[in-house]
């Protein structure tokens, strides 16, 4: 079974730039999370998809952050404008949550830096 | 008071000995609880998971989970400096607005010397 996919792995733009990152869940399962985790901390909830459905996005700093999810699938996750404090790594996971299953999968995540 | 707590640590223990590893969590309608691993640079991965009261044993690991209290604890016997890595509780929160929602502790960092 493949893992979930990230790309790209390793990005480094100047503030105000856009960026875009993408991913590609494990086949079949139906949960989809963007976190940012900063040096030190653990991982912070962005946003969470079921389907291509949004059921959180509480902490996602609308006013520069986007994500959407097509048919249920891969999802992009947009800065735009991007500022210092977003230095981070994106992780991407999911979930099958069927049958009380809530295990989340762990992509390699994006390593953004911004100078 | 923070959802999920876990002491930053470092935490140190030789190379043979038992690593214990503790977090609490606020919310009493807390219904599963896992432990992830993550390596320096890393992203984490799954190593336990548990839904009962009571001792789960998976290899050199023991998750242990004691709802009354509101802490679950994971045991790593026979520690190996391959097990240096910080450690992160989540807790699944339970079905709520429609959807389960999960909370990451802050993790512990473990350092298993030779």
């Amino acid at each position: 079974e493949a893992g979930v996919a990230q790309s790209p792995r390793y990005k480094i733009i100047e503030k105000r730039q856009s960026v875009a990152f993408w991913c590609n869940p494990i086949s079949g399962h139906a949960t989809l999370y963007w976190y940012q985790q900063i040096l030190g901390q653990g991982p912070k909830l962005l946003i969470q998809f079921q389907n291509n459905g949004v059921v959180d996005d509480s902490q996602l700093p609308k006013d520069r952050f986007s994500a959407e999810r097509l048919k249920g699938v891969d999802s992009t996750l947009k800065i735009q404008p991007a500022k210092l404090e977003d230095s981070a790594v994106y992780l991407c996971a999911s979930s099958l949550e069927l049958g009380g299953s809530y295990e989340q999968y762990f992509g390699p995540g994006t390593r953004l830096t911004v100078t | 008071q923070k959802e999920v707590e876990q002491n930053s640590g470092p935490l140190s223990v030789p190379e043979g000995a038992i690593a214990s590893l503790n977090c609490t969590y606020s919310d009493r309608g807390s219904q599963s609880f896992f432990w992830y691993r993550q390596y320096s640079g890393k992203s984490p991965e799954l190593i336990m998971f548990i839904y009962s009261n009571g001792d789960k044993e998976d290899g050199r690991f023991t998750a242990q989970l004691n709802k009354a209290s509101q802490y679950v604890s994971l045991l790593i016997r026979d520690s190996q400096p391959s097990d240096s890595a910080t450690y992160l509780c989540a807790v699944n929160l339970g079905f709520s607005g429609g959807y389960q929602k999960v909370t990451f502790g802050t993790g512990t960092k473990l350092q298993v010397i030779p």
